[in-house]
């Protein structure tokens, strides 16, 4: 079935360092990509989206690339800010799952000043 | 918009109470979600409706939980009889469209969910 594979937290960061949190993917068809964020005492709300193959999704300074030769969609960003502290949720969306968002484990960021 | 709107924000309950909780979705949105967020298991998808009949309810722990939705802006998530293990944050979300030809729509709105504790 379909799935999704996160690193696992917590990733601890100084304020400005780059930022990556890997997300692979395990689907049978061409599954839409998700980023979606957390922040403490909140719902999630989409961060960014790829659609298909080479697409690159972008929002906030974060950016992520789907890749289907990797099944990957690795977060980035170059320069956090304390804000930025939060869980990152991955998630994948395609035919096989009924198109119900099929999500990662979540990795906790916590950024220091 | 305000967005979904989920209430009670916070819920103490004891154990073999009823707890019902409640959802509000975006206006104009014809998908309904019900999630459950634990430590344990993460993110998980209970229920979810369309056009206020339910779809695919396979995510429904047990008989102990049901789901409404009554009409398109309300829909309620029931415990009963409630126990500890019930103990999440259940989240509430709404989408615009779920066609597979347009995956543009597939957008979940959440709602800032429901802290359930159960004693």
């Amino acid at each position: 079935g379909n799935s999704v594979t996160q690193m696992e937290g917590p990733v601890t960061l100084s304020e400005e360092a780059f930022l990556t949190i890997n997300c692979t993917y395990t689907a049978t068809g061409y599954p839409s990509l998700f980023w979606y964020v957390q922040y403490p005492g909140e719902g999630l709300q989409l961060l960014l989206k790829a659609t298909k193959a080479d697409d690159k999704g972008s929002n906030k300074g974060f950016e992520a690339t789907y890749r289907k030769e990797t099944t990957s969609f690795h977060l980035e960003k170059g320069s956090v800010q304390v804000s930025d502290s939060a869980v990152y949720f991955c998630a994948l969306s395609d035919k096989d799952s009924s198109y119900k968002l099929i999500f990662g484990s979540g990795t906790r960021l916590l950024v220091r000043p | 918009d305000a967005g979904v709107i989920q209430s009670p924000r916070h819920e103490v309950t004891e154990m073999g109470q009823e707890v019902t909780l409640r959802c509000k979705p975006i206006s104009g949105h014809d998908y309904l979600f019900w999630y459950r967020q634990t430590m344990m298991r993460g993110l998980e998808l209970l229920i979810y409706f369309n056009n206020n009949v339910p779809i695919d309810d396979s995510g429904m722990p047990e008989d102990r939980f049901s789901a409404k939705m009554p009409n398109a802006s309300f829909s309620t998530l029931k415990i009963q009889p409630s126990e500890p293990r019930d103990s999440a944050v259940y989240f509430c979300a709404s989408s615009l469209g779920f066609l597979a030809d347009n995956k543009a729509k597939n957008i979940q709105y959440f709602g800032a969910g429901t802290r359930l504790s159960v004693l």
